[in-house]
């Protein structure tokens, strides 16, 4: 079983949809949890952290289910801008300096 | 503020040729790592380096070496190009080790032929 999985995707979607992506993570030490996104052939950059009480960054909302070691990442009034592939990244555990990268979900939002 | 930098974009070598992947950051970042990519995987940890004069192991360390040369560069160094290290290669560096936003290059795309 992968550290941390997501659903590959793609999740393709019509402007204005609402989407949401899930990735699970098998250990239940992780501490540090984040939402990474990525453009096609471009570096990773830092979407937004997780937190346990859940949080929101504009139209993005992510949220930490530790009992079943989950995250969710929720997009709204989904934009062409934010087509791309969406990493979700754990860390190794409670002081691991590793930070455990999921393959990605694509998104591909349509006119 | 360039942030990191990383040198060459694209590289392709015969098996058995050796480079290095340079990558410098002008952030005053403490911690530099390398990650490979490859389709269908996430990014893997090949070293890292927590604080200028020291360096660790990754996940995915074989075939791979690594200088810290000082607080701004981290270079990679591939003494004997195989196949299996085609990948596109991406330098981060981060304030501190451990649950810190990183801050990524923009990659070296490198085939081994």
């Amino acid at each position: 079983r992968k550290e941390v999985e997501q659903d590959p995707g793609p999740f393709n979607v019509p402007e204005g949809a609402t989407v949401a992506f899930n990735c699970t993570y098998s250990n239940s030490a992780s501490q540090s949890f984040f939402w990474y996104r990525q453009d096609c052939r471009k570096e990773p950059k830092l979407l937004m952290s997780v937190y346990s009480s859940g949080n929101e960054d504009g139209r993005f909302t992510a949220q930490l289910n530790r009992a079943s070691q989950y995250i969710s990442l929720l997009i709204r009034d989904s934009k062409l801008s934010d087509s791309a592939t969406y990493l979700c990244v754990v860390n190794g555990g409670r002081s691991s300096y590793k930070l455990i990268f999921g393959s990605g979900t694509r998104l591909l939002v349509r006119p | 503020n360039a942030g990191v930098t990383q040198t060459p974009k694209f590289q392709v070598l015969k098996t058995g040729q050796s480079m290095t992947l340079q990558c410098a950051q002008d952030m005053n970042h403490n911690s530099m790592y390398w990650y490979r990519q490859d389709p269908g995987m996430g990014l893997r940890l090949i070293y890292y380096s927590a604080s200028e004069g020291t360096t660790d192991k990754g996940e995915v360390p074989n075939g791979y070496n690594v200088s810290r040369l000082n607080k701004r560069e981290f270079s990679l160094r591939l003494e004997s190009a195989a196949p299996s290290q085609t990948s596109v290669y991406f330098c981060a560096s981060s304030y501190r080790t451990t649950n810190e936003k990183l801050f990524f290059g923009s990659g070296t795309q490198l085939s081994v032929l």
